[in-house]
């Protein structure tokens, strides 16, 4: 069964230059979750989805980052305009319907903003 | 509002020796607890979780955690480390019940030495 794929595995881009996340979480999976690790900080909650809907979006940073998951499937992140502190690892997560089971993580994507 | 706190940024062990990683919590009710490994270049892989009933958990790879309610503490331990062990390692807490926001601590770096 794949995992939960990231894609690109890294990007740069400069200040000012959109940029866009994609997650394909695994199969079922109806949770749906984006973390971020800014260098030498605690990985942090951005939002979570359930199917197609919005749950949680409370750790989203501003209305630079726009999160869609269109037909419940897989989930983009869109930065517009790019700051440099949104320099980071951003995670992405899915987990079954049933609470309490855990979340399987992507390998992450490394976004550097110069 | 939980919070995690992982002491030690950065422990170094030998191999063969004891691997104590130190994670206490805070929160209102005892929540859900995780610990998370990512290895280099990896994405991250869950150790081992506590989510009720028995207070010491068993996960992969030889690691263990007690949870202890008195000390708001689940701290991780392997009695012999490995150099494959060489790793960063994440504590996390959700809120019981939710499926789930995790609240990370900012994680240790694990380095064995030979």
């Amino acid at each position: 069964e794949a995992g939960v794929t990231q894609f690109p595995s890294h990007s740069v881009i400069e200040k000012g230059q959109t940029v866009t996340l994609r997650c394909d979480p695994i199969s079922g999976h109806d949770n749906l979750y984006w973390y971020r690790r800014v260098m030498g900080k605690e990985i942090k909650f951005l939002l979570h989805f359930v199917k197609e809907s919005k749950q949680d979006e409370s750790g989203m940073p501003n209305n630079r980052f726009l999160a869609e998951r269109t037909g419940g499937t897989y989930s983009t992140l869109k930065v517009q305009p790019a700051e440099l502190e949104d320099s980071g690892v951003y995670f992405c997560a899915s987990s079954p319907p049933k609470t309490g089971t855990e979340a399987f993580f992507g390998q992450g994507t490394r976004l550097t903003v110069v | 509002a939980q919070s995690v706190t992982q002491l030690g940024s950065h422990v170094s062990v030998s191999e063969g020796a004891l691997v104590l990683l130190r994670c206490n919590y805070s929160s209102s009710v005892p929540p859900y607890l995780f610990w998370y490994v990512q290895y280099p270049n990896q994405g991250l892989q869950l150790l081992l979780k506590y989510t009720s009933a028995a207070t010491l958990v068993k996960g992969i790879n030889g690691f263990e955690a007690e949870f202890k309610k008195s000390e708001t503490s689940f701290h991780l331990t392997k009695p012999s480390a490995h150099m494959s062990d060489a790793a960063e390692y994440f504590c996390a807490v959700s809120p019981r019940g939710s499926n789930y926001k995790l609240t990370f601590g900012k994680g240790t770096l694990l380095t064995v030495n030979p």
